[in-house]
């Protein structure tokens, strides 16, 4: 079964620094990818996605991500971290080829961001 | 355009009892997909619907049961409620019946409260 790994349950980053967090999955087939944005009692938000073509995706709010394949990860980076950043985030995968719509989610890296 | 709607936001139920979540999805959107998020577990996907057909099912209980309407809106039902459902449920849209990386919308869940 589909499994996806994020590093770190919690980070905590200083306004303006590099934020990054590390995804990645188990399967052989690379899947496509997905990373979400969840705010205190809100759902998800889609960031970016990778589907096919150029590895590395740009995505709303500054984010980005590049897969790698030899890697099987899909890291998540912001060079500049702002307040408005502190939220909790979920890297997904979605099998390929796919029945559905069925997402597998990591368990969530939740970012705090200092003054 | 509206966005997911999901009713009601907070529910507070007793063991044993059961309880019906409902979910509009964006206007168009024919694939409908429940999660379900806790602090322990973190999200897992309980199934997906497209066209009223059920077409994907995740690793819950028989208690938990969906269907969707000719009018692509969902509902699902969870019967003889025990404290470990308690949980924020969430509902996902997507236009199309996936396999291609679709992105999912998702509604801002309903707080289910077992006691």
């Amino acid at each position: 079964a589909q499994s996806v790994t994020q590093l770190g349950s919690h980070v905590s980053v200083s306004e303006g620094a590099l934020v990054l967090l590390r995804c990645n999955y188990s399967s052989s087939v690379p899947p496509y990818l997905f990373w979400y944005v969840q705010y205190p009692n809100q759902g998800l938000q889609l960031l970016l996605k990778y589907t096919t073509g150029a590895t590395l995706v740009k995505g709303i709010n500054g984010f980005e991500a590049e897969f790698k394949k030899s890697e099987t990860s899909f890291h998540l980076t912001k060079p500049s971290a702002h307040m408005s950043d502190a939220a909790e985030y979920f890297c997904a995968v979605s099998d390929r080829p796919a029945a559905g719509n069925k997402l597998t989610f990591g368990g969530g890296t939740r970012v705090l961001v200092k003054p | 355009k509206a966005g997911v709607t999901q009713t009601p936001r907070y529910l507070i139920k007793t063991r044993g009892q059961q309880v019906t979540l409902s979910c509009s999805p964006i206007s168009g959107h024919r694939s409908v997909s429940w999660y379900q998020q806790t602090p322990g577990q973190g999200l897992q996907f309980l199934f997906e619907y497209f066209s009223e057909t059920q077409r994907n099912k995740g690793n819950f209980p028989g208690r938990f049961s969906g269907r969707q309407f000719s009018n692509s809106r969902s509902e699902m039902n969870v019967s003889t409620l025990e404290l470990g459902d308690s949980a924020l449920y969430l509902c996902a849209s997507s236009l199309v019946a996936g396999g291609m990386g679709t992105e999912a919308f998702f509604g801002q869940g309903t707080r289910l409260t077992v006691v």
